[in-house]
């Protein structure tokens, strides 16, 4: 089955506007991390989060282990937000290391 | 510092050549990552070393050949590729043991067989 669901695929926003996406996994993780990867391709590492809050700037990320989501924050969008983010997490009982991705938040902002 | 570097930017192959991908990371850890990224796909994970040792390999053909020859380098040789292995690939690096397990990633390098 889906082990990492992100939604939503697509998202266009003004620049300036605030947006939540969301990662549901299929089991416990020992890993959860949120990625931005630029039109470049680096993925950017924005948070390890497999349970509790991080706030980094305009970012900021929940974990809630136990009913097996994640959400991402992203306050007063800007155009360099764009791009696509990834969740990726490793579970319980998985191979150390593996990283499982979801399929990605694909974030345009507007000027 | 929590860089990843790798050589080359861009690779352009034929089907019959043989080339090296290289990934060097400084910040001490003790694993090391390749993964495979298509166009409008996520990245999926190749191979896992951890303390030089190879501890996973998902299913890759054998026309990949990883090799880790210290703690802070990591190659990935390729050898009669074909057009469909046309992808980013990328390198991460981690801790292993013990502490936030954050894997950081390389610019990755735009392979396009021909």
């Amino acid at each position: 089955g889906i082990q990492v669901e992100q939604s939503p695929p697509d998202l266009i926003l003004q620049e300036g506007a605030n947006s939540t996406l969301r990662c549901n996994f299929s089991d416990s993780v020992n890993n959860l991390q949120w990625f931005h990867q630029n039109p470049w391709g680096q993925l950017i590492n924005l948070f390890y989060i497999p349970s509790g809050t991080k706030q980094n700037g305009r970012l900021s990320a929940t974990t809630v282990a136990t009913e097996r989501y994640s959400l991402l924050y992203i306050s007063s969008s800007q155009t360099t937000d764009s791009g696509v983010y990834f969740c990726a997490v490793e579970l319980v009982g998985g191979s150390q290391g593996n990283l499982i991705f979801g399929k990605g938040t694909k974030l345009s902002v507007k000027p | 510092d929590t860089e990843v570097t790798q050589t080359p930017k861009h690779l352009v192959m034929g089907m019959t050549n043989k080339k090296s991908l290289k990934c060097e990371q400084h910040m001490g850890h003790r694993a090391m990552y390749w993964y495979k990224q298509k166009a409008k796909k996520p990245p999926e994970l190749m191979f896992v070393y951890s303390y030089e040792k190879l501890s996973i390999n998902e299913s890759v053909p054998s026309r990949f050949s990883p090799e880790c020859p210290n703690s802070s380098l990591l190659n990935l040789h390729l050898h009669a590729l074909q057009p469909e292995d046309s992808a980013l690939y990328l390198c991460a690096s981690s801790r292993w043991y013990s502490g936030e397990k954050t894997q950081y990633f390389g610019p990755g390098t735009r392979l396009l067989v021909l």
